[in-house]
């Protein structure tokens, strides 16, 4: 089993419609949380991050983490043709380590 | 607002040559980072880097591989000999004091290993 799992996509949606993207992993010892856009030929730029379960929001953006299910959300409100890029999650903390894992990430376009 | 910033942009290297990434950390932050994403893969961790030590590791980062800081701005990986397989976008990354704080990304450097 993959450490860190998120469906690659792509991920295509009208401008204004609502964005879920998700992550599942099976190491329980994983504690922080971290949503990162990363657009074409850029490095990843943080959104969201998180520790241990619970919902975040920041703007248009909702992240939820779910530790129990081992299973992490972003929402994206009102989504806009500036959102569409590849969207990576990654997580840390597992046994005091400070490295990320990421997973593949997902391609999002947002459709005028 | 502050940013990490990585030289060059694109290298590109003939195989078995030695090759430094340079990276500078945003000014405040005291650990870093690289990662690595070869096309189409995952972005995966190579080396963490603290009060001038190497903190933690990755498989890929065997004895071929070097990190230092040169001077109280700089941050950079050494590659000694280069292969094919090192043909990959190489991220550097720092965050702030303690640990496991976010980590915020460079726009890497395309290496090219022909």
């Amino acid at each position: 089993q993959k450490e860190v799992e998120q469906d690659p996509g792509p991920l295509s949606v009208p401008e204004g419609a609502i964005v879920s993207l998700n992550c599942t992993y099976s190491n329980s010892a994983f504690q922080y949380f971290m949503w990162y856009r990363q657009y074409s030929r850029k490095g990843p730029e943080l959104l969201m991050y998180t520790y241990s379960s619970g919902n975040k929001e920041d703007g248009r953006f909702t992240a939820q983490v779910d530790k129990s299910s081992k299973y992490i959300s972003l929402f994206i409100r009102d989504s806009q043709p500036s959102d569409s890029a590849t969207y990576l999650c990654a997580m840390s903390g597992q046994g005091g380590s400070e490295k990320l894992v990421f997973g593949k990430g997902t391609k999002l376009t947002v459709n005028p | 607002e502050p940013e990490v910033t990585q030289t060059p942009s694109h290298q590109v290297t003939q195989m078995g040559q030695e090759v430094i990434l340079r990276c500078v950390p945003i000014s405040n932050h005291l650990y870093f980072y690289w990662y690595r994403q070869i096309l189409g893969q995952k972005v995966e961790f190579l080396v963490s880097f603290y009060n001038n030590e190497i903190s933690e590791k990755s498989e890929i980062f065997d004895d071929q591989f070097s990190v230092e800081r040169p001077d109280g701005s700089n941050f950079t990986l050494k590659i000694r000999s280069t292969k094919l397989e090192d043909s990959a976008m190489y991220f550097c990354a720092s965050s702030e004091t303690y640990s496991n704080q976010p980590q915020h990304f460079g726009d890497g450097t395309r290496l090219s290993i022909l």
